[in-house]
Formats: structure tokens, C-alpha cells, sequence
């Protein structure tokens, strides 16, 4: 069955280092998203991407980027990370241009200390 | 500013009852509505939507309402069980896929 995994699903790094998530769908999709969640303020847009080479900022973006090589994977790295973004974090992939049904992972849990 | 957001954000009910969660958003340029459910420890899951032209959309035990006088934006929940039991989110798409999600309405369900 198609799928999309989130990796690792817990991670505790220390301030200034640079972490990656992973997020890998099986479904196909063009389009892929990151998010993160706070207690507050429900799900918030980090980056998304409509296809392999196109990246597009979201409404938190600062301190983070994506890169998309191929369809399946659109890797979420921390250049730097800081406290404030501890927090927990979903990839979800729709279809093409009326894909507005999202399918999310099962989220990355990160600590930053 | 533009926001989605939920009118409570603690909802409980008894089994067997329906529940009504609600929304309300600020940009009447949104053309799409979703409602997504979340339970403890998993990603969110989409459970019904509906386009900005209609009113009312039904699924199985769902019906979501849409009132673009006001603005609002509604989630009833028919016969409720156990396992609906979660935190519901609203959220709108104003660009195709920019989607913008309120804080979210936890329901629980007593028995």
C-alpha cells in the first residue's frame, strides 16, 4: 500500500546544529509539504513543493529549507538549529493541481536543547 | 489579519450524541474548506471538504456547513462514538495548496 514515512520520529539535537528530517511518499504525489505543530497555533506551512526542483516558502520558513531531487523525498533541514524550533513536525503530499486532500505522515518529534 | 480559527477549543459529548464543532475564518477569498481529524500520537486525517460554491456537504456520520455571510464554517458529528474521540481542525487553501489550519477543538466522548 502506498504510504508516506516520516524519519526519524524522535530526535534531540543541541543548539546550532544542523538537522535533517526525512520524509518519503510512495503515492506519487507532485506535491509535498512540511509542517509544524504547536501547542496554540494548530499546524503552520514550513515549505512545500508542486514537483521535482520547485521549492516555495510557507508562512514559517525562516531557519529552515527543503530540497526536492526527486518525487518521493522532500528532506526538511535546520541550518542552525534553535529552541524556539523544538517542536513536532509533519510531511504530507497531495495529488497535482486539485489535490487539496492531504495525506500526512506520522510527524518527527524534535527537542532542540 | 487572516486567520482561521475555532470558536472552542474543549468539546465534550455524550456517546450517542452529535457533536457540532465550529470554525470560523476572515478571508472570503478561500475556495476550499477541509476538515481534518487527529488523534494522539498520529498525523492528521482528512475527513470531508467542501468548495467554496456550496453550502453543505455530507459523508458517512459527517455533514460540514458552510456560511459565507458569516463566515463560519461547521463540523457535525451524527450518533458520535468513542472513537471519534480527537482533535478536529479546520483548515482553508487560498492559493491551490497553501493550506492554513486553526488551532483545533478537542472532542472527547464520555460513555
Amino acid at each position: 500500500d502506498a504510504e508516506i514515512t516520516q524519519s526519524p520520529r524522535h530526535k534531540i539535537t543541541e543548539t546550532g546544529r544542523q538537522v535533517t528530517l526525512a520524509c518519503h511518499q510512495t503515492w506519487n504525489h507532485n506535491n509535498m509539504f512540511w509542517y509544524r505543530q504547536d501547542l496554540g497555533h494548530g499546524l503552520r506551512l514550513i515549505h512545500y513543493s508542486y514537483g521535482v526542483q520547485d521549492t516555495n516558502k510557507g508562512e514559517v520558513s525562516d531557519g529552515y529549507s527543503v530540497s526536492r531531487s526527486n518525487t518521493e523525498d522532500l528532506p526538511l533541514t535546520l541550518e542552525s538549529a534553535a529552541s524556539s524550533q523544538t517542536s513536532v513536525y509533519f510531511c504530507a503530499s497531495s495529488e497535482g493541481e486539485t489535490g487539496y486532500e492531504q495525506y500526512f505522515g506520522p510527524g518527527t518529534r524534535l527537542t532542540v536543547t | 489579519g487572516e486567520s482561521v480559527g475555532l470558536h472552542l477549543p474543549t468539546l465534550s459529548v455524550q456517546e450517542g450524541d452529535n457533536s457540532i464543532i465550529n470554525c470560523a475564518y476572515s478571508n472570503s477569498a478561500s475556495d476550499y474548506f477541509i476538515w481534518y481529524k487527529q488523534e494522539s500520537g498520529k498525523g492528521p486525517q482528512f475527513i470531508i471538504d467542501i468548495r467554496s460554491n456550496m453550502d453543505k456537504r455530507q459523508g458517512q456520520r459527517v455533514t460540514v456547513l458552510l456560511n459565507k455571510t458569516v463566515k463560519h464554517l461547521s463540523l457535525q458529528i451524527a450518533a458520535t462514538q468513542p472513537g471519534d474521540s480527537a482533535v478536529y481542525f479546520c483548515a482553508e487553501t487560498r492559493y491551490n495548496n497553501d493550506m492554513r489550519f486553526g488551532a483545533g477543538t478537542r472532542l472527547t466522548v464520555k460513555p
